[in-house]
């Protein structure tokens, strides 16, 4: 089975702050990197799938960089607001396989 | 469009007894999973269904059955529920087996088992 690794497990900033966290995820065989929002009592809504080595892809305030080679994505957020509280979750394929997902990255803003 | 819809939303059973997840999406998406997810577990995938008439196991297929008949619907069962399957339930779907599309997910069940 597949690990895909996301750190922290859990983060609290100040508003305004900006913040990001990583998932890490097996190098070889690399196929596409999901990620996705998940607000409580909600479900997980996608934010990005990334497929190429040195992709950025950006939408509104939160964007993200993919490193295939070294098995790693960074998600950013610039000026967090509390409405950005929620896990942010990401998943890894090795192509016509299923999305294995981590554990997650809860964030908590506080106004 | 509806997306995709689950039902029910919440659901009481007792051990032993059988029931069954509705999942349906109005996308013509080819491929549905579904998920458990529980605290401290992320989501994990059950089964997961390529096309109608076509199904495969994910990581936790034990306990339960899924059918495709049909592009829409994607049912799970539960065969004999037992208090380790309380859990809240998504399914999803995507355009393509081809896993550079992402996942749309339905609302969710919860489901306990006493």
């Amino acid at each position: 089975i597949l690990n895909v690794e996301q750190s922290p497990q859990s983060l609290h900033v100040q508003e305004g702050d900006s913040t990001n966290f990583t998932c890490s995820f097996p190098s070889s065989n690399f196929y596409a990197l999901h990620w996705y929002r998940w607000e409580t009592a909600k479900s997980p809504e996608a934010l990005f799938v990334m497929t190429l080595n040195g992709d950025e892809k950006k939408k509104g305030r939160i964007s993200a960089t993919l490193n295939t080679k070294e098995g790693y994505s960074y998600l950013y957020i610039k000026g967090s607001q509390p409405e950005d509280s929620a896990t942010y979750l990401c998943a890894f394929t090795s192509g016509n396989t299923p999305l294995v997902f981590g554990k997650g990255t809860r964030l908590s803003v506080i106004a | 469009n509806a997306g995709v819809t689950q039902t029910p939303k919440f659901q009481v059973l007792k051990t032993g007894q059988s029931m069954t997840l509705q999942c349906a999406q109005d996308m013509n998406h080819e491929y549905m999973s579904w998920y458990r997810q529980d605290p401290g577990m992320g989501l994990r995938l059950i089964h997961y269904s390529v096309g109608a008439g076509i199904t495969d196991q994910g990581e936790v297929p034990n306990g339960y059955n899924v059918s495709r008949s049909t592009t829409e619907d994607f049912p799970l069962r539960l065969l004999s529920a037992a208090p380790s399957q309380t859990s809240v339930y998504f399914c999803a779907s995507s355009y393509s087996r081809i896993s550079s599309y992402e996942q749309y997910f339905g609302p969710g069940t919860r489901l306990t088992v006493t």
